[in-house]
Formats: structure tokens, C-alpha cells, sequence
């Protein structure tokens, strides 16, 4: 069975600070995805990566993926409030659309 | 375009008794899965269905069943609800099995207390 785990589970920080958020999962995968999901709500997808060396970046958020060492970032810059949330990475083994999450990154942003 | 769209958004049950949680996935996505997110944890997979069909199954017991329908709409059903059942169950949906590495999207979930 896959697993994945992510650190740190909770992250309070400043305002304007930068920090960053591991996904580490445990089987060979080249697809890799992070989601957000504000209290009370469902998932919103933020990032898809699917090879080697990807990296996407949105905003103060940039996800990147190194599948040689099962391991993916979430680099947050300068944060600011609004992005206070839980982020969730998933891995999903080749073909197949089952989606194994970790157990969440709380983060909180102070002002 | 609407999205991901779950019935009911909440729901109270008391233990033993049954419960049915419908979904109706994004237009154009013909695969639909199904994730239960207790307080506090990641979703965990439930199972997929594709083309009226089971595909693949989480680590859950037989008392969680669904179905597809042919307009790709789906029910997860519940049988012998225990305290343990209560948490969010999210729908997700996504086109063919996953081959295009395409993400799911998610529903807004349905919220089932059991009392």
C-alpha cells in the first residue's frame, strides 16, 4: 500500500515569511498533485505534476517533484493570510486514478 | 459548466440503520470516485466507478456499495451504519481511468453524522 506523509502537519507563520511543505510517498509515481481545502469546505486543486524535475507556480505558491527521490515541495513566498488552509499532496500510481493522500499541512498565517 | 455536485450536503443518521449519498460528476468526466475524509485526516479512497463498473476498491468493508448510472451519476450507499461511518464523504470525478494523469475534481461533499 502507498503511502504518503507530509510535514509539518501544522505551520503557523508571519506574514511575509517563506517556508516550505514536504510530501514524501513511499512508491515509484510520476503523478503527483497538491490541494487546498479551507475549513468546512472540499478540495480545490492547485498544482498537477506529472514528470521529473516539474515545477508549476501560481502566485506566492510554487509545487515542484523529484520522483527519483519520491519527493515533492509546496514553496510558499511572502505569505499572506488568505493563504491560510490545508494542504493536501496526493500520489497516484501510473494509470489508475486512485488517489493516496497525505494526512494534511494546517497552516496558518499570521498578519 | 457546473461542477462536482453532491446530495445531501449534511445528513444525521443513527447507528445500524442505512444511508444513500448521490453524486453527479463534472460534464465530460465519466469516472467517478469516492473518498471518505474523517476530522482531521486526508481523504481516504473508497472506490471508483467507470463505465457502470467497479474498477478498483479502497480498503473498506462490503457495507460501502455504490453504483453508476449510464448519465454517469453515482450512489454510495452505506449498510449498518456504525459511530465510526461519520465523517465527510467526497465525490470526485475525472475523465477514463487516469491515463492522461488528469486531476479530479471534488465535490463539496456530504457531511454524515452518526449518532
Amino acid at each position: 500500500e502507498l503511502k504518503v506523509e507530509q510535514n509539518p502537519l501544522f505551520l503557523s507563520m508571519q506574514e511575509g515569511k517563506n517556508y516550505t511543505i514536504y510530501c514524501n510517498y513511499s512508491t515509484t509515481s510520476d503523478r503527483l498533485y497538491w490541494y487546498r481545502q479551507d475549513p468546512g469546505k472540499s478540495l480545490e486543486s492547485l498544482f498537477v505534476l506529472l514528470s521529473n524535475g516539474a515545477v508549476k507556480q501560481e502566485g506566492r505558491l510554487m509545487a515542484s517533484l523529484d520522483t527519483k527521490a519520491r519527493l515533492s515541495t509546496l514553496h510558499i513566498t511572502a505569505a499572506v493570510h488568505d493563504l491560510s488552509a490545508t494542504y493536501f499532496c496526493a500520489v497516484a500510481l501510473y494509470n489508475f486514478n486512485k488517489f493516496y493522500f497525505g494526512s494534511g499541512t494546517k497552516l496558518n498565517v499570521k498578519p | 459548466d457546473a461542477g462536482v455536485t453532491q446530495s445531501p450536503t449534511h445528513l444525521i443518521k443513527t447507528r445500524g440503520q442505512q444511508v444513500t449519498l448521490r453524486c453527479s460528476p463534472k460534464s465530460g468526466h465519466d469516472t467517478v470516485s469516492w473518498y471518505q475524509q474523517a476530522l482531521g485526516q486526508g481523504p481516504q479512497f473508497i472506490f471508483q466507478y467507470y463505465e457502470e463498473e467497479e474498477r478498483q476498491r479502497g480498503n473498506f468493508p462490503d457495507r460501502f456499495s455504490g453504483h453508476q448510472f449510464p448519465n454517469y451519476s453515482s450512489e454510495l450507499n452505506v449498510n449498518a451504519l456504525l459511530l465510526g461511518d461519520s465523517a465527510l464523504y467526497l465525490c470526485a470525478s475525472s475523465f477514463g481511468l487516469g491515463s492522461t494523469g488528469e486531476t479530479q475534481y471534488f465535490g463539496p461533499g456530504t457531511r454524515l453524522l452518526v449518532l
